[in-house]
């Protein structure tokens, strides 16, 4: 089945410990988002790809950067952590034709110790 | 610019009730409507979305909501509810004249009780 995958599903990481979190598709979709959501919020819009295009959110802190280094992946980097950043990250992606369609990947809990 | 207001933040409901989950929006243009369903600890899972075709839209797991554009409105309702209901439910709006951005609401947490 196609699919949007992330791995791991839960990370634990220490304070400023660099962490890496992988989001992969099978749907050959242009664009993939990342997003953050806090424990009884919304998610929030990090950035996304189109393509190679890269779209940073105005809020979006620094410490947060993205790579896609083909069209099937695309990793979010927090170079360092901080316990305010304790959450579930979510990956999605949209079709060309179709940008106002998510596809949301299962989720990494992420911890920070 | 899009949002969407999610009425009640805790809702609910007796098992075999009705389940209505009250989601309105606002938007400059023409608007795309989703609702998704989220358990703990998971991602996002697509119940039904309103793209410009038919008004009253069929989701998964009987789950439907009507697009009423002189209420602005996207109610999400379910004749029956069953315990595998309990979950959050997030209503999004998206529309062209913001790149398609989805913009979230708050969530809606079910708890059905048997």
């Amino acid at each position: 089945d196609a699919m949007v995958i992330q791995n791991p599903r839960y990370q634990v990481t220490q304070f400023g410990k660099p962490v890496t979190l992988s989001c992969s598709q099978t749907l050959n979709h242009n664009v993939m988002y990342w997003y953050q959501q806090k424990s009884s919020q919304a998610p929030k819009l990090l950035f996304h790809y189109y393509d190679k295009d890269f779209n940073n959110e105005a809020d979006t802190p620094d410490n947060f950067q993205s790579r896609r280094p083909n069209t099937s992946f695309c990793f979010l980097d927090i170079r360092s952590p901080g316990l305010g950043d304790a959450a579930m990250y979510l990956c999605a992606t949209s079709p060309a034709n179709r940008v106002y369609e998510q596809y949301f990947g299962p989720g990494t809990r992420l911890t920070v110790t | 610019a899009q949002s969407v207001t999610q009425l009640g933040s805790h809702v609910s409901v007796s098992e075999g009730a009705l389940v209505l989950l009250r989601c309105n929006y606002s938007s400059s243009v023409p608007p795309y409507l989703f609702w998704y369903v989220q358990y703990p600890n998971q991602g996002l899972q697509l119940l039904l979305k309103y793209t410009s075709a038919a008004t009253l839209v069929k989701g998964i797991n009987g789950f439907e909501a009507e697009f009423k554009k002189s209420e602005t409105s996207f109610h999400l309702t379910k004749p029956s509810a069953h315990m595998s209901d309990a979950a959050e439910y997030f209503c999004a709006v998206s529309a062209s004249n913001t790149g398609n951005q989805f913009y979230f609401g708050t969530g809606t947490s079910l708890t059905v009780i048997p």
